[in-house]
């Protein structure tokens, strides 16, 4: 499996706060995503990332913002937490030609309350 | 919304094969099919892809019809480690390539 990390696995914060997640990668994949995961809905799209500095958004993009200044690391950011976003969020990394195979984090539960 | 089409749920008795099945009927020529597992509260897994051919790995093997609209993921001895939630996706990969993941099959595997 690829090296992938994500910080904090778990986070209880309160509504209008901001909330960064952080995915960090050691296998130098080009491509890096944020799904997040509902009960009922499966898992979806947040943003996703093709290079450093290029980005673009996914199906449930509003209110997430992501950066992605070194090939390693994936932000997500909660500009002002609310509670339809308490969630559990993966990240994802792509392993490119041929198979382009994504693998996923462990996860980070947040709570918004 | 999700493309394919799979079974909620299956049941599997330990050591036997479990069969999984897919529906992915607007899957275009270049597109890939991926099957990925998600074990409870753990990150999805990646299991197998396959374009046209059938495929076999480690874990399980893939089998595509020659219309390439549906599929079956084969789990030749099935364990209690393999239950989990199952699915099946459809992509072309590279650029601008997104998976789109449904609600996939619940297989549990019993003793």
């Amino acid at each position: 499996d690829a090296g992938i990390t994500q910080s904090p696995r778990h986070k209880v914060t309160e509504t209008g706060t901001p909330v960064t997640l952080r995915c960090h990668q050691t296998e130098n994949h080009r491509y890096m995503y944020w799904y997040r995961q509902d009960p009922g809905h499966g898992l979806r799209l947040i943003h996703y990332s093709y290079g450093v500095k290029d980005t673009d958004k996914g199906e449930v993009s509003d209110g997430y913002s992501v950066s992605r200044s070194k090939t390693e690391d994936f932000l997500l950011t909660l500009e002002s937490a609310t509670s339809s976003q308490t969630s559990v969020y993966f990240c994802a990394t792509e392993s490119g030609p041929p198979a382009y195979e994504q693998y996923f984090g462990p996860g980070t539960r947040l709570t918004v309350t | 919304d999700a493309k394919t089409t799979q079974p909620p749920s299956m049941d599997c008795a330990e050591g036997r094969a479990a069969n999984l099945p897919c529906n992915h009927s607007t899957i275009s020529g270049n597109e890939y099919v991926y099957w990925y597992r998600q074990i409870h509260s753990q990150g999805p897994q990646y299991i197998i892809h396959g374009l046209k051919n059938n495929e076999t790995n480690e874990m399980a093997s893939l089998i595509i019809t020659e219309d390439r609209k549906s599929s079956t993921l084969i789990l030749p001895h099935a364990t209690l480690r393999d239950t989990a939630v199952y699915y099946c996706i459809f992509g072309s990969g590279g650029s601008n390539y997104k998976l789109t993941f449904g609600k996939g099959t619940l297989l549990t595997v019993n003793p």
